[in-house]
């Protein structure tokens, strides 16, 4: 059984488009999180949600929604896709409590604008 | 200054050397730190993680930590072909949501 688990793994689409990808864990985790990996592989947190609320935002273009129908669920929708929201986009959840909150990452999604 | 900084490599060894791998943060209120291993094209996936000073040991990976010199270390000894991948330090910042702060990661390779 997959633990975190995001689709698509690819999606090429075209600069002003909208795409959506999706993320499920079975886990039983509280807290989910999109991040966003750039072409040096530096990965870096752009939301979390804990329990359906959005906990943290950094500071990510008002184009990008996450949306959280249960604590299960965590999508990211972007709107007006442009070339440098080409990157690779993981999904993670964890328990978060104590020193070691393990996020476990999905498979992740390889976004490419043209 | 980056809030998690490690050497992007790449670090070659040669099969059977220990390989280190260095971390410096610059947040002193950081309290948990986490190694994890990305082969290319793949999701990270977590070795270790450390929050007292000192050594932990598992299997053919030490981490260390240094509060004092802010310095976070993983060591593999033993180095096989199979360990060829990019290692991302992390950590937990003050505030308690789980979020993880990443260094850039360094590219290991393990020559046969």
């Amino acid at each position: 059984d997959t633990a975190v688990s995001q689709t698509p793994k690819y999606l090429v689409t075209q600069m002003g488009n909208d795409k959506s990808i999706k993320c499920e864990q079975n886990l039983g985790h509280d807290t989910m999180y999109w991040y966003k990996q750039d072409s040096k592989k530096f990965l870096k947190i752009m939301f979390s949600y804990n329990n359906k609320e959005l906990i943290i935002n950094e500071t990510v273009p008002n184009r990008f929604s996450p949306k959280s129908p249960d604590k299960a669920h965590l999508n990211l929708h972007i709107n007006s896709l442009e070339l440098g929201d080409s990157a690779v986009y993981f999904c993670a959840s964890s328990q978060v409590g104590g020193v070691n909150t393990e996020a476990f990452f999905g498979q992740g999604t390889r976004l490419t604008v043209v | 200054q980056k809030e998690v900084e490690q050497n992007s490599g790449p670090l070659s060894v040669p099969e059977g050397a220990i390989a280190s791998l260095n971390c410096t943060y610059s947040d002193r209120g950081s309290q948990s730190f986490f190694w994890y291993r990305q082969y290319s094209g793949k999701s990270p996936e977590l070795i270790m993680f450390i929050y007292s000073n000192g050594d932990k040991e598992d299997g053919r990976f030490t981490a260390q930590l240094n509060k004092a010199s802010q310095y976070v270390s993983l060591l593999i000894r033993d180095s096989q072909p199979s360990d060829s991948a990019t290692y991302l330090c992390a950590l937990h910042g003050s505030s308690n949501t789980g979020k993880l702060i990443f260094g850039q990661g360094t590219t290991l390779q393990v020559k046969p």
